[in-house]
């Protein structure tokens, strides 16, 4: 198994531009998950989902979009992309049954850093 | 405001000491943790977990210990060496529908031979 694969590694935008950002699972789970990580910080969630075509907010999805049109992949798109989204953006997933304490550990890609100029 | 930190933003261990790196959290409802390890350009690597109904939980080299009363969760790594080096996380289930995990800010910790 690949496991989380994302593209691109990197990328430089300008201010206004839009991209997508690619995540692709062969794992099967059915949660899939985006977060950002500033430096220095921890990740925060911008959003996941629990399964083909549900998707749900996390911490911070304002200036975000994502799409679950199959189990496997979980786009995150940037419409208007502002020098505040500069940070590494990394894709994970799991398998949950979606009970309270039944979480299993996140499987997460190795990444795409993203530059606003 | 975040649920989860760690107590020391670095720590510097020498090769073969054992480290212990601390992380407490808020949410007392919070039932399901995990450690992380992030190296340099990568994404973060699981370690151990471990449920609320457990105090400790031993991996290999490593070790979870949980105390709800005062809500405080370490990770110790026996034996450490340079490959240990790294930032570690510690993460807590979001929510009750057991989804999303709130990770802390994390520890450095490097280790010299």
């Amino acid at each position: 198994n690949a496991g989380v694969t994302q593209t691109p590694k990197f990328r430089i935008l300008k201010i206004g531009q839009s991209m997508t950002l690619q995540c692709t699972q062969d794992m099967n789970h059915n949660y899939m998950y985006w977060y950002r990580q500033d430096p220095g910080m921890g990740l925060k969630l911008i959003y996941y989902s629990v399964g083909a075509g549900i998707t749900d907010k996390g911490e911070v999805p304002n200036g975000y979009n994502v799409s679950r049109s199959t189990t496997e992949d979980f786009p995150l798109r940037l419409e208007l992309a502002a020098p505040s989204q500069t940070s590494v953006y990394f894709c994970a997933s799991s398998y949950q049954t979606g009970t309270s304490g039944s979480g299993n550990e996140q499987f997460f890609g190795p990444g795409t850093r993203l530059t606003v100029l | 405001g975040e649920s989860v930190g760690l107590h020391l933003p670095t720590l510097s261990v020498q090769e073969g000491d054992n480290s212990i790196i601390n992380c407490a959290y808020s949410n007392s409802a919070s039932d399901y943790f995990i450690w992380y390890k992030q190296e340099s350009g990568k994404g973060p690597q699981f370690i151990i977990d471990i449920r609320s109904n457990m105090d400790k939980r031993q991996g290999q080299r490593v070790t979870v210990l949980l105390n709800k009363t005062v809500k405080h969760l370490s990770l110790q790594i026996a034996a450490t060496q340079p490959g240990d080096s790294a930032v570690y996380f510690c993460a807590e289930e979001a929510n009750q529908a057991g989804t999303a995990l709130i990770f802390g800010k994390g520890t450095t910790l490097s280790v010299s031979s």
